[in-house]
């Protein structure tokens, strides 16, 4: 079973920062937070992941609460090309854990 | 720096049949997953192949099995095809031997549709 909450839907206007949260409350002390999204008809993008330190990339910015029970997912300028389905996934690293379990996600839709 | 790649990208079959899905993972990475994706939710994991075996196992029959190949491709097949079956087939590639970021990469899907 999935172990992270995400709101099923969310819009945002297009050039505004897109905050997606995420609830992973049960999280282990050695499973980090991955993030994908899937845009229409396609395979699952990676996005980011962080253990309990903020992180950021090209693509988007990541916080994690200080008691690791809640993120954020933040793209900070968002363009339709961002329209997709974004899923908050927990999965401890290293080999043999590429069993991610995926929920239903976030639909979020970027509106002009 | 091909991608993951999966062939057919679409495919109809009837109850009953058998059917052979393919995936090459991304140059450098040695480990396939494959994912059940039904249409709206989150993809399912089948099974995991390292080392030309499996081994991780999600919840779905024996009539799912695969294989891992010399040069890490991959197939899936599934048998007696049910109408429940239809769906996008994800492979996910990621590397064991390399700089394990835990990050997979996916194809873009085959979806079998089932008559």
């Amino acid at each position: 079973d999935a172990k992270t909450t995400q709101p099923t839907s969310m819009d945002c206007a297009e050039g505004r920062a897109a905050n997606l949260p995420c609830n992973h409350s049960t999280i282990s002390g050695n499973e980090y937070v991955y993030w994908y999204r899937q845009i229409h008809s396609q395979g699952p993008q990676y996005i980011i992941h962080g253990l309990k330190n903020n992180e950021t990339n090209e693509m988007a910015s990541l916080i994690i609460t200080e008691d690791r029970k809640s993120s954020t997912l933040i793209l900070p300028h968002a363009t339709l090309r961002d329209t997709a389905v974004y899923y908050c996934i927990v999965n401890s690293r290293g080999f043999g854990n590429e069993k991610l379990t995926f929920g239903t996600g976030t639909r979020l839709t970027i509106i002009p | 720096d091909a991608g993951v790649t999966q062939s057919p990208t679409h495919l109809i079959k009837t109850r009953g049949q058998q059917v052979t899905l393919r995936c090459s993972p991304k140059s450098g990475h040695d480990t396939v997953s494959w994912y059940q994706q039904a249409l709206g939710q989150g993809p399912q994991f089948i099974f995991q192949y390292y080392e030309e075996e499996e081994r991780q196992r999600g919840n779905f029959p024996d009539r799912f099995s695969g294989h891992q190949f010399p040069n890490y491709s991959s197939e899936l097949n599934v048998n007696a095809l049910l109408l429940g079956d239809s769906a996008l087939y994800l492979c996910a590639s990621s590397s064991y031997r390399g700089t394990n970021t835990g990050e997979l990469f996916f194809g873009e899907g085959s979806r079998l549709t089932v008559l």
